[in-house]
């Protein structure tokens, strides 16, 4: 089962941040977090990964709280593009493997 | 990161007939993943398949309905058997090319069982 619980839709306007926020309270202390996002008839898009330090890159900033039970994707400026199903992950590892166990998501929808 | 090619991108079958699933990466990679997407619906993941043992199904998924194949390090097969109308859904892989990146998805196959 995902270890992770989101708000099942968000919207904001076109150019402010948008804030997704994640819980994962029962994440153990080797699990990374993992976003992703989907655009309607593609396959997922990796957007950013972290295990306890904040995280940024071109596309998004990752903010985990000190006790790691929630994290927030942050995409600083969103744009209509942005419109898509985000995907909060805690990795696991099982039969000597780490997979990616998905949850119901996020669906965020940016407004002109 | 590494490149998937999947096909086919979709199809149309009877129900009652198989369907095999290719997966094709850029690159060796050590594990490769298969997910089912059903309609308006999460991603679930159906089995890992590494190279040279048998896959490793979640609970809910048997090898007489979704064999895999992985024989060699850039290339996996899914087969859906003996389909049925509930079988219709998105069927994608995801491999993991290198550490400190995340997870690369396919574009998938659209299924569509009659």
């Amino acid at each position: 089962d995902a270890k992770t619980t989101q708000p099942p839709s968000m919207d904001c306007a076109e150019g402010r941040a948008a804030n997704l926020p994640c819980n994962h309270s029962t994440i153990s202390g080797n699990e990374y977090v993992y976003w992703y996002r989907q655009i309607h008839s593609q396959g997922p898009q990796y957007i950013i990964h972290g295990l306890k330090n904040n995280e940024t890159n071109e596309m998004a900033s990752l903010i985990i709280t000190e006790d790691r039970k929630s994290s927030t994707l942050i995409l600083p400026h969103a744009t209509l593009r942005d419109t898509a199903v985000y995907y909060c992950i805690v990795r696991v590892s099982a039969d000597s493997s780490y997979k990616l166990i998905f949850g119901s998501g996020t669906r965020l929808l940016v407004r002109p | 990161s590494a490149v998937i090619s999947q096909k086919p991108s979709r199809d149309i079958c009877q129900r009652g007939t198989s369907l095999t699933i290719q997966c094709q990466v850029d690159s060796q990679v050590t594990m490769m993943f298969w997910y089912r997407q059903q309609p308006g619906q999460s991603l679930t993941l159906i089995a890992t398949a590494n190279q040279g043992s048998e896959a490793t199904y979640e609970s809910g998924f048997v090898i007489d309905k979704f064999p895999i194949s992985r024989p060699n390090l850039t290339f996996s097969t899914l087969t859906v058997s003996n389909m049925s109308p509930e079988d219709s859904s998105i069927y994608l892989c995801s491999v993991r090319a290198k550490i400190g990146f995340g997870y690369t998805f396919g574009s998938g196959t659209r299924l569509t069982v009659v």
